[in-house]
């Protein structure tokens, strides 16, 4: 199993450019979530799908869109990039709330937004 | 609002010392807790987690987490650190049956040899 993977590893933008983040899971997870990560401030959830064809917002789901089409993938989409928006992204996933969530991340995708 | 805390938010050892970083969380009901590690350039990889049981949880590496209901804690415990356990330490909760995980701010372990 490849586990979760992120595409691409590393993306420069300009402001106002518009970019899809890729996720995709082989390990037929149910959940799906979309983190970013700050210095010094920990994972902020972007949104989350508890299955194809559902999502949810996080706490910081502004000037982000997601969509679940199937199990396996969950793009995160950037329509007008901002320098706010510079961060790493970790996609994650999980089989079951129900005894824990436990969470398997991927790799990361660095975005800075000039 | 359910929330995690982590107090140290920067951690400096020299090798072979003993490591303890602090959890809180504020949550009433049942929960699943976890700590995660991210070595430099790398993403989170699940350390340690609580489930039931227990309290007293050992992970990978040699590290342990103490899960103390009455304190809403759940600290991560290493007995001798070693200059590879330099990494960013998050804890996180699931509380209840919650759709997603709770972190903390994390914690930054600089090891010295």
């Amino acid at each position: 199993n490849a586990g979760v993977t992120q595409t691409p590893k590393f993306r420069i933008l300009k402001i106002g450019q518009s970019m899809t983040l890729q996720c995709t899971q082989d390990m037929n997870h149910n959940y799906m979530y979309w983190y970013r990560q700050d210095p010094g401030m920990g994972l902020k959830l972007i949104y989350y799908s508890v299955g194809a064809g559902i999502t949810d917002k996080g706490e910081v789901p502004n000037g982000y869109n997601v969509s679940r089409s199937t199990t396996e993938d969950f793009p995160l989409r950037l329509e007008l990039a901002a320098p706010s928006q510079t961060s790493v992204y970790f996609c994650a996933s999980s089989y079951s709330i129900a005894g824990g969530n436990e969470q398997f991340f991927g790799p990361g995708t660095r975005l800075t937004v000039l | 609002a359910q929330s995690v805390s982590q107090h140290n938010h920067h951690v400096i050892l020299s090798e072979a010392a003993s490591l303890e970083l602090g959890c809180n969380y504020s949550y009433g009901g049942t929960v699943n807790l976890f700590w995660y590690v991210q070595y430099p350039g790398q993403h989170l990889q699940l350390l340690l987690k609580y489930f039931s049981g227990d309290p007293l949880v050992k992970g990978i590496k040699g590290f342990e987490a103490e899960f103390i209901k009455s304190k809403f804690s759940f600290n991560l415990r290493k007995p001798s650190v070693q200059w590879s356990d330099t990494a960013e330490y998050f804890c996180a909760v699931h509380p209840g049956f919650a759709d997603k995980l709770i972190f903390g701010t994390g914690t930054r372990l600089q090891v010295f040899p």
